[in-house]
């Protein structure tokens, strides 16, 4: 199986600043890569498909890039409702689809 | 809008069974492969199951592969998540979720119901 790895696990930032969270493939995995984000209680939401795509309605301060094993999502100016948990997840070939742990990003 | 509405959750003793239930609305669900995707409280997401649009095709994660079966009728809208034999581990919030992509496997999860949360416990 692939396994993802995120880092960091937990980010403190403030509204305004440029944050960047890293997904890394134990294996190459090409642009299979998808970034979701999650509020308490919520269900995760699609941000970035295809490791740069953006998904129809999410604002352009978010964005990806990578391919191969290592992938960034990248917040240009975090807004207050920015502050979640985010996911990365592999869509490589045959099941299983595997996330990583998960990063934290809270208000400092 | 596309609407993934899930049921069917609670408690349940281990070794029991459970179905859940996702109604589906507002798009072609007989077009579309759908997930199960899950959540242990307090920790990240795992996926458990995938289904072809059809019904042709399923794939399991291992954890699961033996005890729980994916199914669906399109005529109803409507996927299932059967799950036998249930462990102290299966406790989640289990999702269901859209693949994006039109009559095949893109592994990518456009739209996701709201959750039905599974606890297993004597």
């Amino acid at each position: 199986d692939i396994q993802m790895t995120q880092s960091p696990s937990s980010l403190s930032a403030s509204v305004g600043d440029r944050v960047t969270i890293t997904c890394r493939a134990s294996q190459s995995i090409s642009s299979y890569l998808n970034w979701y984000q999650q509020k308490p209680g919520k269900a995760p939401k699609l941000l970035i498909y295809a490791a740069s795509s953006l998904q129809s309605g999410v604002p352009s301060r978010f964005s990806g890039s990578g391919s191969g094993t290592d992938f960034t999502l990248t917040i240009s100016s975090l807004q207050p409702e920015d502050f979640a948990t985010y996911y990365c997840q592999q869509s490589y070939s045959t099941p299983p689809f595997t996330f990583g742990q998960g990063t934290r990003l809270e208000i400092k | 809008q596309v609407q993934l509405v899930e049921s069917g959750g609670g408690v349940v003793q281990p070794g029991g069974s459970l179905r859940l239930s996702c109604a589906a609305s507002g798009f072609t669900f007989s077009s579309y492969g759908m997930h199960w995707v899950r959540q242990a409280p307090g920790k990240g997401l795992e996926w458990v199951a995938f289904i072809r649009y059809d019904g042709s095709n399923k794939y399991y994660a291992d954890s699961v592969k033996g005890r729980f079966t994916i199914s669906r009728d399109n005529s109803k809208n409507t996927l299932y998540l059967q799950m036998n034999s249930l462990r102290a581990e299966d406790t989640a919030v289990y999702y269901c979720a859209k693949d994006e992509a039109v009559t095949t496997l893109a592994a990518t999860f456009d739209y996701w119901g709201q959750g039905t949360l599974v606890t297993v416990s004597s």
